[in-house]
């Protein structure tokens, strides 16, 4: 069974301040995507990274950065000089590489507000 | 617009009745995806087809849901004698096969069910 856990309900920070969202997640599986998606007030998942297990290289997009590491099952998102626009709700989720698993698992999501 | 499109954005209904929801995936997108997502929660899968057949369906789609595709382009969800347990954000998304894109979903804004 595969789970991702977001400890981090709510987070609240001024503008301009650097932010990480932490997911932690449990697979049995030797081979994984994880996912980060972005859900602001519209609704619509928006999807933001993709990574291979196999590929701990960490990425960085702008002012979006990400650091995965396998030896403590983590794939935590860092956004730098945050903008009230990051305001959103953001998701981890994992899905196993085999034939035939097509479902993510998500987890609970943390919401961040970027105050002004 | 080319993206994951959903109707109705919101249903309001009483205890009891039908309800049915439609999604339009991305043309050129073969396999689509119904989630459920409740208040502070992440989605939750529920089913996918890869064209019209339906290849998975989760524990949470009781007797009451039925998904279809029935040309393999856009689907419905439909509920039947709706419980209150049942208001919840429904998603679809859609993707390519694997071996076609790199497993990332594309999501609808969801149509949003509030049982009375």
């Amino acid at each position: 069974a595969q789970k991702v856990t977001q400890a981090q309900t709510e987070i609240s920070v001024v503008e301009k301040e650097d932010v990480t969202l932490d997911c932690v997640y449990e697979t049995r599986d030797t081979t994984y995507y994880l996912f980060w998606y972005k859900q602001p007030p519209s609704g619509e998942l928006v999807f933001l990274i993709r990574r291979n297990s196999f590929d701990e290289q960490n990425e960085i997009s702008g002012r979006y950065s990400w650091n995965f590491q396998k030896s403590t099952s983590s794939f935590n998102f860092t956004i730098t000089a945050s903008q009230v626009v990051d305001s959103a709700v953001y998701f981890c989720a994992l899905r196993p590489i085999i034939q035939g698993a097509q479902k993510l698992v998500f987890g609970q999501g943390t919401r961040l507000t970027i105050n002004p | 617009d080319t993206g994951v499109s959903q109707n109705p954005r919101h249903k309001i209904t009483k205890r009891g009745q039908n309800v049915t929801f439609r999604c339009d995936p991305i043309s050129e997108h073969n396999r689509l995806y119904w989630y459920r997502q409740t208040l502070g929660q992440g989605p939750e899968f529920l089913t996918y087809f890869q064209n019209e057949a339906q290849l998975e369906k989760s524990r949470l789609l009781s007797d009451r849901f039925s998904a279809e595709r029935p040309k393999g382009s856009f689907s419905t969800l439909e509920i039947q004698r709706t419980e209150q347990g049942d208001s919840a954000m429904y998603l679809c998304a859609s993707s390519l096969a694997p071996g076609q894109g790199h497993g990332e979903l594309f999501f609808g804004e969801g149509s949003r069910l509030t049982v009375l």
